[in-house]
């Protein structure tokens, strides 16, 4: 069955940059985009980009370009998200989900990320 | 990119039937949706995909209270024989080069 399993939470000052990973199980890894989705308290749904764990390319939402990375290691079957310069308003519950053609099909438990100093 | 239109809340008495809408900005009638119902304190989980056309297939597990249809640049997806694990906040999702989210409507159960 598929899984995409995350880090556990981490606390971070402000300023500092923290890097998620996402695990993948039960399919072909290099066949589905990865997509990251935030989700701050009591808000919903922010999407923050995507990467293509078969090319590498990767597509990031304009709000995030130059303070995140998304990588991936298909040796492991897993991708990760660097997000830096980090911020109070970065406190969020951060997601991976699986994208076979478009449409998010799976996701991640998520992975909470507190930015407090 | 389409714009996803949700109302914030909706509500439903145990064992009713509720409709939920989304609805897709001016020139992406056609779009394709996806539902997503997330419960308090979880993740995420995909319910269907839905076509423009009504045509809607869900995901692994997903009961069949739930169905989706189509009206228009309106996607809904109704829920038979409410559940109290039913109330959970849905957003719907689409896709035109990157996703989209809507807002979320949360449901609460009677």
């Amino acid at each position: 069955q598929v899984q995409l399993v995350q880090s556990g939470a981490e606390v971070k000052k402000p300023g500092a940059s923290v890097k998620v990973s996402c695990k993948a199980s039960g399919y072909t890894f290099t066949d589905c985009w990865i997509h990251w989705v935030r989700q701050a308290p009591g808000q919903g749904l922010e999407w923050m980009g995507w990467i293509n764990p078969n090319s590498s390319d990767t597509n990031y939402a304009q709000k995030f370009q130059g303070r995140v990375t998304m990588t991936r290691d298909t040796s492991i079957s897993t991708a990760y998200m660097e997000l830096n310069g980090l911020r109070t308003d970065d406190t969020a519950v951060y997601y991976c989900a699986r994208v076979p053609s478009v449409i998010t099909d799976y996701w991640g438990p998520g992975t909470l990320v507190t930015v407090s100093s | 990119q389409p714009v996803l239109t949700q109302p914030s809340s909706a509500s439903a008495s145990l064992g009713s039937s509720v409709k939920l809408t989304c609805t897709l900005s001016s020139g992406h009638s056609s779009y394709i949706i996806a539902w997503h119902q997330q419960q308090p304190g979880k993740a995420p989980r995909y319910l269907m995909r839905l076509e423009g056309s009504g045509t809607y297939n869900k995901g692994s597990g997903v009961p069949d209270r739930f169905s989706g249809s189509s009206s228009g640049a309106a996607r809904h997806l109704t829920i038979s024989n409410v559940q109290s694990d039913d109330e959970a906040d849905y957003y719907c999702e689409s896709w035109d080069q990157n996703p989209s989210f809507g807002g979320g409507t949360k449901l609460t159960v009677l």
